[in-house]
């Protein structure tokens, strides 16, 4: 089956820059979603297909994917981006949907 | 917009069955376009797909519970169910249910709030 690997933890100074990665094989050759989710809170699709923002997500949110990472990066990063990260493929192969393992942000 | 609520119980037993129910609300489930999918998150823990079905009743399961697992939707009640049998306290878990595009690629951009489900005698 096919495996997202990601961080477990990433931290960052408020307005400093956070990537978060999702490494798999090939992950280039594929769309790439991640969801943002605070405690207590479901997911929340902040990205889609590697780069797109849903309405009402800020611009400091953005992707990409190549190779095999793909990376979100979250610009002047604030004390409520404090979540956990999760990216999400569709692996055609099996018609699966498969999710990383999360990356906590921390905002020190 | 629409909107998605789980619901059942909060706790089942060892070796029984876990059941529970999405009422989806702004948006009709036999309209199709969508995949109504159920995903469960472990105390502390990442996520796991469990499966979707479609308004049709066609289903994908996650090879790894698909023995245990039955997704069923009832169009009249605007509602989709799981259930997954003999329940352990692996089990355990916050179960989600959310909707995705009926596209290859689509994300899942709807979730329900989630329902905590603890299996203990």
């Amino acid at each position: 089956s096919y495996v997202l690997t990601q961080s477990p933890s990433v931290s960052v100074a408020p307005g400093q820059t956070a990537n978060i990665t999702c490494g798999a094989n090939d992950i280039g050759e594929y769309s790439v979603h991640w969801y943002q989710q605070k405690p207590g809170q479901a997911p929340v699709l902040v990205v889609h297909d590697d780069s797109d923002r849903p309405s009402g997500i800020p611009e400091r949110f953005s992707g990409s994917n190549s190779g095999s990472t793909a990376t979100l990066t979250i610009s002047r990063v604030e004390a409520g981006d404090e979540a956990d990260y999760f990216c999400q493929v569709w692996d055609g192969n099996t018609d699966h949907v498969v999710f990383g393992g999360g990356t906590k942000l921390t905002v020190l | 917009q629409v909107q998605l609520q789980e619901s059942g119980p909060g706790l089942v037993n060892p070796s029984q069955t876990l059941s529970l129910t999405c009422t989806v609300s702004g948006g009709s489930i036999s309209g199709g376009g969508y995949y109504w999918t159920w995903i469960r998150q472990h105390p502390g823990k990442g996520l796991e797909w469990i499966g979707y079905i479609f308004y049709s009743g066609t289903t994908f399961y996650n090879p790894s519970l698909k023995s245990r697992v039955t997704i069923l939707v009832d169009t009249s009640k605007n509602q989709f169910s799981l259930k997954l049998t003999s329940v352990t306290a692996a089990d355990t878990a916050v179960y989600y249910c959310a909707r995705r595009v009926v596209m290859v690629t689509a994300p899942f951009d709807s979730w329900g709030q989630g329902t905590l489900v603890t299996v203990s005698s």
